[in-house]
């Protein structure tokens, strides 16, 4: 089955705790991306990856980072999380058409984080 | 800048009956736009897209959306609305690049 997968689902921690949250999907998709989603503002992008070893910011960037070694993974680092990085996190993947660039983005289930 | 504008909040409507999400956009040059759906705990699924031709676009679930170029719009429509059709909206564009850009979403409560 073709599917985006994140883990952990749920995640609380402290402040300064360094985490990781995994991103692996099984559909060959040279783009990947990360989100997050807070009430009132839609989804913000995070980071993304237009291919192996090749990442940039998105609209939300600071506190966070990301590594693309394989094409099939996309984790997303916080160093140093905080309070205001309590939200619910989305990764997202999809193909690239030459001319035309990313397709239709699929996304993983989420993860909830909560930063005491 | 690109930016997505989904100017209600929650849109309530009985079982049944017509259901509107509305959408305007403003991004340079051809937009293509996307409607995604997020049902409570769950990750967001691809509802339709419009990427040229046809205006009228059919999508999943019975779901049909209306490009105007004029308006700068995307509504989302259904001819008639059911209980389980109540989820979180959300419309995007993407113009001729990568970044995809969210509207803030719509909460669609459909009530028996």
């Amino acid at each position: 089955e073709a599917q985006v997968t994140q883990n952990p689902r749920y995640l609380i921690t402290v402040t300064g705790k360094k985490l990781t949250v995994t991103c692996s999907q099984n559909m060959n998709h040279e783009y990947m991306s990360w989100y997050r989603q807070d009430p009132g503002l839609g989804l913000r992008q995070i980071y993304y990856s237009m291919n192996v070893e090749v990442t940039d910011k998105g609209d939300v960037p600071e506190g966070y980072k990301v590594s693309r070694k394989e094409k099939r993974n996309f984790p997303l680092i916080l160093e140093s999380p905080s309070p205001n990085q309590t939200s619910l996190y989305f990764c997202a993947s999809s193909a690239r058409k030459q001319g035309v660039g990313t397709d239709t983005q699929y996304f993983g289930p989420g993860t909830r984080l909560t930063v005491l | 800048a690109q930016s997505v504008a989904q100017p209600e909040d929650q849109v309530n409507v009985a079982e049944g009956n017509p259901l509107t999400v509305k959408c305007t956009y403003s991004v340079s040059g051809n937009p293509y736009l996307f409607w995604y759906v997020q049902y409570p705990n769950r990750g967001l699924q691809f509802l339709l897209k419009y990427i040229t031709g046809d205006n009228l676009v059919k999508g999943s679930y019975g779901f049909e959306a209306e490009f105007n170029k004029s308006q700068t719009s995307f509504h989302l429509k259904k001819p008639s609305a059911l209980v389980s059709d109540s989820a979180l909206y959300f419309c995007a564009v993407r113009p001729q690049g990568n970044k995809l850009t969210f509207g803030g979403g719509t909460r669609v409560l459909v009530k028996p």
